[in-house]
């Protein structure tokens, strides 16, 4: 299985832009690129996924390197709620197995 | 839209026993899976099924059973309860279709304690 890479933890201001990070240089040319995050005792929701092109949703936006060997997931306006662990995943549309790594946990302040 | 139903939510188990955490998801999806999350710590795969009748095991499948028999639902089965399956437990599901508009499904948790 294709494995990703993110750092373990990230902080920003409220109200600055976040840029998270998502490594994935075993990427293949049918894998989706998928972001969750998950909210404290909470269970993961989904916020955008793409596969070669950039992708903006309302929640965040998705930009995706030429060689999709990594990826960075945007929030434009971090706030206090956007405090979360955050995981890239690689989704093939055949494939039955799904593996999170640890995520980026992204805390927030004043 | 119930999407991805867990119970119960919260369980105490004595060492030893056993017990059932239920899943049922009312989106007709074919893949569904358990996941457990220890504190601090990511999502690990314990089971998952492609479709009625289909199971196989994930990165944790050690004194955990499933079974589905139906495509709503997927229990999962704790064996012999153990201090070291203390943890929470997500239930996901997600459509066979194609990954451009598939996206995963969770439970909101069953939270286990085993003293």
């Amino acid at each position: 299985d294709a494995k990703t890479t993110q750092p373990n933890s990230m902080e920003s201001n409220e109200e600055e832009p976040v840029h998270l990070p998502c490594n994935h240089s075993t990427i293949s040319g049918t894998d989706y690129i998928h972001w969750y995050r998950q909210l404290p005792s909470q269970g993961p929701e989904y916020v955008i996924h793409g596969l070669t092109s950039n992708v903006n949703n309302r929640m965040a936006s998705l930009a995706i390197a030429e060689d999709r060997k990594s990826s960075t997931l945007i929030l434009h306006r971090a706030t206090l709620r956007d405090a979360a662990v955050y995981y890239c995943i690689l989704m093939k549309g055949t494939a039955s197995k799904l593996t999170f790594g640890t995520g980026t946990r992204l805390q927030v302040t004043l | 839209n119930a999407g991805v139903t867990q119970t119960p939510k919260f369980q105490v188990l004595k060492t030893g026993q056993s017990m059932t955490l239920q899943c049922a998801q009312d989106m007709n999806h074919e893949y569904m899976s358990w996941y457990r999350q220890d504190p601090g710590m990511g999502l690990r795969l314990i089971h998952y099924s492609v479709g009625a009748g289909i199971t196989d095991q994930g990165e944790v499948p050690n004194g955990y059973n499933v079974s589905r028999s139906t495509t709503e639902d997927f229990p999962l089965r704790l064996l012999s309860a153990a201090p070291s399956q203390t943890s929470v437990y997500f239930c996901a599901s997600r459509s066979g279709g194609p990954p451009s508009g598939n996206t995963i499904y969770f439970g909101e948790g069953s939270w286990l304690t085993v003293v």
